[in-house]
């Protein structure tokens, strides 16, 4: 079985450009989760989506962010414009129910310029 | 509002040193705790969890135990290997609502040379 997958792995934009992260979770995981860690320091929860609903938002650091998940199945994660301080690693998550592990994705490192 | 505190690395060892990897979490009700590991070039693994007070969560030799008298899960490991070599997080789950998040810590890099 197939477990998160993210792309890119990597990406370097200028400030003021757009990107988009996209997020695969693991088949028939209702819940994902987007987590990111910026300059080294701790893994901060962004959002929680359940199927395509939005349960938990309180993370979204501002507006520049927009997060989408359309049929409940993949996710991206938009950045609009990009700002030096959004660097860092951003970490996706799928569980089958809010009880159960979360399992990790292998993170966009996102470098802005 | 919850949070997790663990040690700064980057902590060095030579391969079978006994390992310690202090972690402290403030929290409201009852958390459960885990130990993520992150391996050079992968995505974050749950390595271990607690649910409860004194539970002990155990796996590849590290165990880490709840201790709600001293709010802590110290992970620990007798003998550690080269391929321990890692960056590894504390965390706390928190419930809201009946959801989900979890709360990190820093993380510590630990490396281990022969």
């Amino acid at each position: 079985e197939a477990g998160v997958t993210q792309f890119p792995s990597h990406s370097v934009i200028e400030k003021g450009q757009t990107v988009t992260l996209r997020c695969d979770p693991i088949s028939g995981h209702d819940n994902l989760y987007w987590y990111r860690r910026v300059m080294g320091k701790e893994i901060k929860f962004l959002l929680h989506f359940v199927k395509e609903s939005k349960q938990d938002e309180s993370g979204m650091p501002n507006n520049r962010f927009l997060a989408e998940r359309t049929g409940g199945t993949y996710s991206t994660l938009k950045v609009q414009p990009a700002e030096l301080e959004d660097s860092g690693v951003y970490f996706c998550a799928s569980s089958q129910d809010w009880l159960n592990e979360q399992f990790f994705g292998p993170g966009t490192r996102l470098t802005v310029l | 509002g919850n949070s997790v505190t663990q040690m700064e690395g980057p902590v060095t060892l030579s391969e079978e040193a006994f390992l310690t990897i202090n972690c402290t979490y403030t929290a409201t009700g009852y958390p459960s705790l885990f130990w993520y590991v992150q391996y050079p070039g992968e995505g974050l693994q749950l390595l271990l969890k607690a649910t409860k007070a004194d539970d002990k969560g155990s796996n590849k030799g590290f165990e880490a135990t709840y201790r709600k008298e001293t709010t802590s899960f110290h992970l620990e490991k007798g003998s550690v290997q080269v391929s321990d070599s890692a960056v590894y997080f504390c965390a706390l789950s928190s419930y809201s609502g009946g959801y989900n998040k979890l709360i990190f810590g820093a993380g510590t890099r630990l490396a281990v040379h022969p």
